[in-house]
């Protein structure tokens, strides 16, 4: 159980296009989603929390035009990222927390590499 | 918000017990200790929780000092799978228990 999938894996997008990442929970109704960015060699860096039915909260410094985020189901959180330039090339990953849980329940998904040329 | 302070590598014998430590001195009463591992270009694997007492569960046990200042994550027989960064993680409770990764350690278990 609590398994979270993110589509897709991998990414390959030219300098300027939108890219759309999915974060879902799979067995489970998550009200609360997060997303992380992770650079190579780095740690996770969270992004945003995201709250099914209502606007994310973006962490500072995270350009909330730049980064759009839906909630708009249990299941379904997406990322997308406007207008991408090679700089938000990174790893792009995903957490959830299910809906009546503890706040400190969450898991996480495989993540989604994003290259952008 | 409590931060916590992990070296940056180590390395381990396979077999042989891998014991992590984390210096977290500035965590507050309510605060537990995460500990998450990710694998190479994968999402991170919860492993273990707590707050004042050692808690063991079947991969890892969590042994924090009484003063809390500090814990140690303890793989009891590394393997070569068990490779990885390992995170110590305080949640921040009065934040919406967000996840604030720090550096976290290298650990190379090797043959």
């Amino acid at each position: 159980g609590a398994v979270v999938s993110q589509h897709p894996s991998w990414v390959i997008c030219k300098s300027g296009t939108s890219v759309k990442i999915e974060c879902r929970s799979l067995d489970f109704q998550a009200t609360t989603m997060f997303w992380y960015r992770q650079f190579p060699k780095q740690s996770l860096m969270l992004m945003a929390t995201s709250n099914e039915g209502s606007k994310a909260t973006y962490e500072q410094g995270v350009e909330k035009d730049k980064f759009l985020i839906n909630h708009a189901s249990l299941t379904l959180s997406t990322l997308t990222v406007t207008s991408a330039h090679p700089e938000d090339s990174s790893f792009y990953i995903c957490s959830a927390r299910p809906s009546g849980a503890g706040i400190d329940e969450q898991f996480f998904g495989p993540g989604t590499r994003l290259t952008v040329l | 918000d409590a931060k916590t302070t992990q070296p940056p590598s180590m390395d381990c014998a396979e077999g042989r017990a891998a014991n992590l430590p984390c210096n977290h001195s500035t965590i507050s009463g309510n605060e537990y200790v995460y500990w998450y591992r990710q694998i190479h270009s994968q999402g991170p694997q919860y492993i273990i929780h707590g707050l004042k007492n050692n808690e063991t569960n079947e991969m890892a046990s969590l042994i924090i000092t009484e003063d809390r200042k500090s814990s140690t994550l303890i793989l009891p027989h590394a393997t070569l799978r068990d490779t990885a960064v390992y995170y110590c993680i305080v949640l921040i409770y009065n934040q919406g228990g967000k996840l604030i990764f720090g550096q976290g350690t290298e650990l190379s278990v090797k043959p």
